[in-house]
C-alpha cells in the first residue's frame, strides 16, 4: 500500500519569502502525486496534480511541484509567498490501480509580516 | 449541487449516543469518500463508494463505524456508541469515477466532540 511522508509537520516564513514543503512517498511502478490545501475554516481544495509527462507542474496561487522519480519526491515551492497563502497543505499519492487517495499528515504553513 | 455538501456541520454528542453524519455529493459523481481528519494526524481514510457498493471497508477503525449509499447519491457514516477518541473532523469528498489520477472535491466538514 502507497504510504506519504511529510518531512515538516510547521513551516514558518516571512512574507515575500520562497518556501519549500517536502513530501516523499512509497515507491511504486507508476503513482499519480496531488497537493491539496485547506485554508482556515474551509475545505480542501486542489493545487496541483502531477499524472505524467512534464516533472514540473504549476498550480493555482503561483505554487509549482517537482516529480522527482529517483528520490520518490513530489515537493511544493512558491517563490515569494503571501499573508493568504498560511494554510495546511497536504500531499496525496494513488497508484494506479483505482484506489483512493493516500493522505500524508499535512504541513502547516504559516506567513509571517 | 454545485459542491460536496455535509450535515451537520458540528455536533457535540454524549460518550456513548450514536451519530449519524450525512454527506451530499456534486450531482453526478459516482464515487464517494469519507476521510477522518484528527489533530496530528492527517486525513485519515476510511471507506470509498462506487455507486451504492463499497469495495473497501478496511480503513474503518472498530465495528462501530458503518456507512452506506443510497440511489447511488447520499451517504450517510454512522458511529454508534461514540467514545472520545471518535472526536474529530469527518470529510467527504466526492469524484466523477473511482478512476486514479481524478481530482476529488471535499466538502467542508463534519465536526464532532465526544463528551
Amino acid at each position: 500500500a502507497q504510504s506519504v511522508t511529510q518531512l515538516d509537520s510547521q513551516v514558518p516564513v516571512f512574507e515575500e519569502a520562497p518556501v519549500e514543503l517536502r513530501c516523499n512517498y512509497s515507491s511504486s511502478v507508476s503513482v499519480y502525486l496531488f497537493w491539496y490545501v485547506q485554508y482556515p475554516n474551509q475545505g480542501l481544495q486542489l493545487l496541483l496534480k502531477y499524472l505524467s509527462g512534464s516533472t514540473l507542474v504549476k498550480g493555482i496561487n503561483g505554487f509549482e511541484a517537482e516529480f522527482n522519480k529517483s528520490q520518490t519526491s513530489f515537493h511544493l515551492r512558491k517563490p515569494s509567498v503571501h499573508i493568504s497563502d498560511t494554510a495546511e497543505y497536504f500531499c496525496a499519492v494513488s497508484d494506479s490501480g483505482n484506489t483512493p487517495l493516500v493522505f500524508g499528515k499535512g504541513t502547516r504553513l504559516s506567513v509571517i509580516a | 449541487g454545485a459542491g460536496v455538501s455535509q450535515s451537520p456541520s458540528n455536533k457535540v454528542t454524549e460518550k456513548g449516543k450514536d451519530v449519524e453524519l450525512r454527506c451530499d455529493p456534486i450531482s453526478g459523481h459516482t464515487a464517494l469518500y469519507w476521510y477522518r481528519q484528527s489533530l496530528g494526524q492527517g486525513l485519515e481514510f476510511l471507506i470509498y463508494f462506487q455507486g451504492n457498493s463499497a469495495p473497501d471497508k478496511s480503513g474503518l477503525p472498530s465495528d462501530r463505524f458503518s456507512a452506506e449509499r443510497t440511489g447511488g447519491s447520499v451517504s450517510t457514516l454512522t458511529i454508534q456508541r461514540t467514545q472520545q477518541e471518535d472526536s474529530a473532523v469527518y470529510l467527504c469528498a466526492s469524484s466523477p469515477l473511482i478512476l486514479s489520477g481524478n481530482t476529488i472535491y471535499f466538502g467542508e466538514g463534519s465536526w464532532l466532540t465526544v463528551v
